[in-house]
């Protein structure tokens, strides 16, 4: 399957300030990435579909100015989460595959916002 | 919209116990049906996926599923399980047509003692 990495893996911000998360795909061309978010002890919530080129695709309640998503390459997505604040903190993970096909996911990237 | 639940939200087992998550969804049309697992600090990995064919999976690690259309349910099976399947373990879903997106159910924590 398809190897999938992010950075960083951990990153402490300060409340009002931005943060950039990277999301690569390294043997696998991925027009196609999705951005989850996972509380403690709860399931992915699907935040985002990025998409190679073009605009992404937000999930319903998600904020596109809040979360910007940038896709310039078929191997790099990021994620951006601007103006963080506490409520912010989470698990953030990324997806690479096909849609309708199984997915590989990447180690995901602990945000906290202090 | 298509939704999963994963009823077993904690589950503790001795090793050698037989295992069965159950995992019913929600969607009227073709499905594919996944099991990820999570293990401590590590991240999703697939331990199989059902999309047509043979309704009963096997995956890695001496896990099964089993897929039941008339009961909307993909339960994952271990006939004998290990200390080291301590995980938390994710069903989702995803439509057959391929704009769909994984939806998860939100998990089981699978704790197994010696």
């Amino acid at each position: 399957g398809a190897v999938v990495s992010q950075h960083p893996s951990r990153v402490i911000c300060k409340s009002g300030t931005s943060v950039k998360i990277e999301c690569r795909s390294l043997d696998f061309q991925a027009t196609t990435m999705f951005w989850y978010r996972q509380f403690p002890k709860q399931s992915l919530m699907l935040m985002a579909t990025s998409n190679e080129g073009s605009k992404a695709t937000y999930e319903q309640g998600v904020e596109k100015d809040k979360f910007l998503i940038n896709h310039a390459s078929l191997t790099l997505s990021t994620l951006t989460v601007t103006s963080a604040h506490p409520e912010d903190s989470s698990f953030y993970i990324c997806s690479v595959g096909p849609p309708s096909y199984e997915q590989y996911f990447g180690p995901g990237t602990r945000l906290t916002v202090t | 919209a298509q939704s999963v639940s994963q009823h077993n939200h904690h589950v503790i087992l001795s090793e050698a116990a037989s295992l069965e998550l159950g995992c019913n969804y929600s969607y009227g049309g073709t499905v594919n049906l996944f099991w990820y697992v999570q293990y401590p600090g590590q991240h999703l990995q697939l331990l199989l996926k059902y999309f047509s064919g043979d309704p009963l999976v096997k995956g890695i690690k001496g896990f099964e599923a089993e897929f039941i259309k008339s009961k909307f349910s993909f339960n994952l099976r271990k006939p004998s399980v290990q200390w080291s399947d301590t995980a938390e373990y994710f069903c989702a879903v995803n439509g057959g047509d391929t704009a769909s997106k994984l939806t998860f159910g939100t998990g089981t924590r699978l704790q197994v003692t010696l």
